[in-house]
């Protein structure tokens, strides 16, 4: 069955560190996600990729926030400069063409801002 | 107006009773309202979903309830099983667009065997 891969599992960083997350979405998916989840909070969205561009973005998504799909395969969060509340769970998605009503998640990266 | 809220927030259910788990939301403009479940260590993955053309939905042991005019929907899970043990997030979002979800704030569920 076809997955949506994230790497790494599990990252550490010192806070003002730059960090990226990568996400290998489902191979025919044209739709692509950032979600994330703070410790024992909701999913949260972060942005929506289409066409090589941000379709969508929520108020979370700033100015250190970037997302690129640089070789056709790849998802990349880019965080530039961490903060602690940047501690979360970040979780790839992706979509099929059209509107499938499913989005297929990532099993998530987990960032720990120090 | 973009808050989906769900209760509650965790949920004990003896092995073969029902687990109930309530959303309501606000925003009119919402037209998509799905429930994922979450397994510890992995991405939520879509359970069953609703429009609001419809009461209720069924799939297997799983059903959604809609409530338009209250504005609130419901997953109900019969029979229930140890394996159903998990968190769970109703979301929302609007049809037209890309999948700009609002979740719920999740129910812990556990399935006592």
């Amino acid at each position: 069955e076809p997955e949506v891969t994230q790497t790494p599992s599990h990252q550490v960083t010192q806070m003002g560190q730059e960090v990226i997350l990568r996400c290998v979405p489902i191979s025919n998916h044209l739709y692509f996600y950032w979600y994330r989840q703070i410790l024992g909070q909701k999913v949260e969205f972060l942005v929506s990729f289409y066409n090589n561009e941000i379709s969508e973005k929520s108020e979370i998504f700033d100015d250190q926030f970037s997302v690129e799909r640089p070789d056709g395969s790849n998802f990349t969060l880019k965080i530039r400069s961490t903060k602690l509340e940047d501690s979360a769970m970040y979780f790839c998605a992706s979509e099929g063409q059209g509107f499938t009503g499913e989005l297929f998640f990532g099993e998530g990266s987990r960032l720990t801002v120090l | 107006q973009q808050q989906v809220k769900q209760s509650p927030q965790s949920l004990i259910v003896q092995k073969g009773g029902i687990s109930i788990i309530n959303c309501a939301y606000e925003n009119t403009a919402f037209d998509y309202f799905p429930w994922y479940q979450q397994f510890p260590g992995k991405g939520p993955a879509l359970l069953i979903a609703i429009r609001p053309d419809v009461s209720e939905k069924k799939e297997g042991r799983f059903t959604i309830s809609f409530n338009k005019s209250a504005k609130q929907f419901s997953l109900h899970i019969m029979d229930s099983q140890p394996g159903d043990s998990a968190t769970y997030f109703c979301a929302a979002s609007e049809v037209w667009g890309t999948y700009k979800y609002i979740f719920g704030t999740g129910t812990r569920l556990k399935v006592l065997a």
